[in-house]
Parts: structure tokens; C-alpha cells; sequence
């Protein structure tokens, strides 16, 4: 399995607050994604990245930011949080070549 | 945006009875996979299917690309208990490019196996 791990994997935060997932891979992978999972909705795309610093917005993307200054590092941010924001979030890293994405074993992010 | 109709929503079967779900689109996609998630964790790739017309096995599992690019199904034989879990199937538009690796994904099939 690819190396990929996401911090924190629990976080209580408040409403209004800004919050900052972390994703780190170790294969080299150029392509990686943030996903949220919510009940009924499956997993839906919110930012992903094709290289570093080039990153590009997913289905849901409003209320979130992302930066890749290094191949190994992905965040995601929640510039003010809100309870809509309440879900399981995944990170997931691929190559081009002929390999499917990888997933992290997930945030679960609570708004209260 | 696209979406994917997965279905169905929940399963319960019996021990080594077989499964067979299914996932429908308006929209055509070149690639078509089928993860499993088990309690806490991420989803793991089982099967990855790449032409129309693919069918593809792995173990027990058994999945085929649909002729007309809108539909994929996952069959999974002699279950056991440790294929409870959720599965979602997930398409892909095109295989190239900066959206490569962007994903549609279904709603999920929740399976219970009982022993």
C-alpha cells in the first residue's frame, strides 16, 4: 500500500475557527485529492493537485483552500469553519501511470 | 455536476450466499473501479476496469465495464464475514491530463454478512 497518512485523524473544532488538515504521501506521487464522505453522498472531490503548486478546485470546493509547496505534503483549510463542514475527510494520491488513487485512513472533523 | 446511481443502498445476506451490485450514469465514463471501505478506514481498490465490454476478476469478485460506458456491476461470490463493509464504484471521464484521478463516486452499498 501506498505511504499516506493524514493528521490529525479526530478534531473538535468551533464554529468560526480555521482548521488545517494534513496529508502526507511518501511514493512521489504527483497527483493528490481531498475528499469529503458525508452519509448518502458517497465521496465527493474538494481540491485536488497535479503537481506542486498547481492545484485546482472539485465539486465542493467553497469555504476550502489548499497548498502543495512540497510532493509529499497536501493541506487543506478551512478558512472559517462551519457545521456544514462537519464530515470525514480523505486524502488520496496517485501517479499517471497506470496506478489508481491510494486513500489515507481519514480525518473526522466535528463543528460544533 | 455528474453522478453516479449506485445501488443497492444496503444488503443483508446470509454466509456464502453470492452479492451483486450495480452502478448506473447519464454520463459516459472511460474507467470504472470498485472500492471497499471497511469501519474507520479509507477505501481500498478492488477492481479497475479500463475498456467497455471488460469483465474482471479478483478472487471472488467479479466486475465488468458496461458496452454503452454508463454502468459497471460488482458480483461477489460465497461471501464471507469479512466482506462487510461498504462499497462504492467510481467513474472517471477521461485517463489523461490534470484531471487524471478525478473521481465520481456512488452513494455506497452497505453489506452485512450474517454467519
Amino acid at each position: 500500500d501506498a505511504g499516506i497518512t493524514q493528521s490529525p485523524r479526530h478534531k473538535v473544532t468551533e464554529t468560526g475557527t480555521p482548521v488545517t488538515l494534513r496529508c502526507h504521501q511518501t511514493e512521489n506521487h504527483r497527483y493528490m485529492y481531498w475528499y469529503r464522505q458525508d452519509p448518502g453522498h458517497g465521496l465527493r472531490l474538494i481540491h485536488y493537485s497535479y503537481g506542486v503548486k498547481d492545484t485546482d478546485k472539485g465539486e465542493v470546493s467553497d469555504g476550502y483552500s489548499v497548498s502543495r509547496s512540497k510532493t509529499e505534503d497536501f493541506l487543506l483549510t478551512l478558512e472559517s469553519a462551519t457545521s456544514s463542514q462537519t464530515s470525514v475527510y480523505f486524502c488520496a494520491s496517485s501517479n499517471r501511470e497506470n496506478t489508481e488513487a491510494f486513500f489515507g485512513q481519514g480525518t473526522r472533523l466535528t463543528v460544533v | 455536476g455528474q453522478q453516479l446511481n449506485q445501488s443497492p443502498q444496503s444488503m443483508f445476506i446470509q454466509e456464502g450466499e453470492d452479492v451483486s451490485m450495480n452502478c448506473t450514469s447519464s454520463s459516459i465514463f472511460n474507467t470504472w473501479l470498485w472500492y471497499k471501505q471497511d469501519p474507520g478506514e479509507g477505501p481500498v481498490l478492488l477492481i479497475a476496469l479500463y475498456k467497455a465490454g471488460e469483465l474482471t476478476s479478483n478472487g471472488r469478485l467479479t466486475a465488468q465495464f458496461g458496452i454503452t460506458r454508463k454502468d459497471s456491476f460488482l458480483n461477489i461470490s460465497a461471501s464471507i464475514p469479512s466482506d462487510v463493509g461498504i462499497y462504492f464504484c467510481a467513474g472517471r471521464t477521461n485517463a489523461g491530463g490534470t484531471s487524471y484521478g478525478k473521481l465520481t463516486f456512488g452513494q455506497g452499498t452497505i453489506l452485512t454478512v450474517h454467519p
